[in-house]
């Protein structure tokens, strides 16, 4: 039983379209995360959720919006999507925002062609 | 200056070898210490936790954190083909929102 699921797990698409991917977790946490991958396995925070909550919201564009209808998930939909937004999308959760152990899903690898 | 610096490698050792993996960092207000593994198209996944100071020991695994130098270790003892992966680490403040990761770096372990 998956603990934090993404899906879909490989999404290609064209620039300029609008997609969503999708995070759930069953670990009963308070947190969820948004984290992006680069080509360089750097993993950046773009997004975070404390109850529904906003509580990070990095310098990303805006062409990217969170949305947490319950605690147990997280969505993150991309307007308008650019080359440069080629890269893998993780979703995380904690048990509270102060811990520092999170939970990540598989991911999801998306490319802009 | 990174908030966090860790060498990206790649590291790469005979099986049964032991395997330091370092991170330097700048903020003096990071607590929360982890080490994170990640296979290749999968999630990373927690591997150490320690909060402050000291050294921590799970199986093969140790961590250590050094405050006063602001740096942390990974030691991984017998290393095994299956400890080939990406290995991140990641600090955070106490009461802070964000976690910081490091670049990650690659370990292959040749059998």
């Amino acid at each position: 039983d998956t603990a934090v699921s993404q899906t879909p797990k490989y999404l290609v698409t064209q620039m300029g379209n609008d997609k969503s991917i999708k995070c759930e977790q069953n670990l009963g946490h308070d947190t969820m995360y948004w984290y992006k991958q680069d080509s360089k396995k750097f993993l950046k925070i773009m997004f975070s959720y404390n109850n529904k909550e906003l509580i990070i919201n990095e310098t990303v564009p805006n062409r990217f919006s969170p949305k947490s209808p319950d605690k147990a998930h997280l969505n993150l939909h991309i307007n308008s999507l650019e080359l440069g937004d080629s890269a893998v999308y993780f979703c995380a959760s904690s048990q509270e925002y102060r811990a520092g152990e999170a939970f990540f899903g598989q991911g999801t690898r998306l490319t802009v062609v | 200056q990174k908030e966090v610096e860790q060498d990206p490698g790649p590291l790469s050792v005979p099986e049964g070898a032991i395997v330091s993996l370092n991170c330097t960092y700048s903020n003096s207000a990071f607590q929360y210490f982890m080490w994170y593994r990640q296979y290749s198209r999968k999630g990373p996944e927690l591997l150490m936790y320690t909060y402050s100071s000291g050294n921590k020991e799970d199986g093969r695994f140790t961590a250590q954190v050094d405050k006063s130098s602001k740096y942390i270790s990974l030691f991984i003892r017998d290393s095994q083909p299956s400890d080939s992966a990406t290995y991140l680490c990641a600090m955070k403040k106490d009461g802070g929102f964000k976690t910081i990761f490091g670049a990650g770096t690659r370990l292959f372990v040749k059998a």
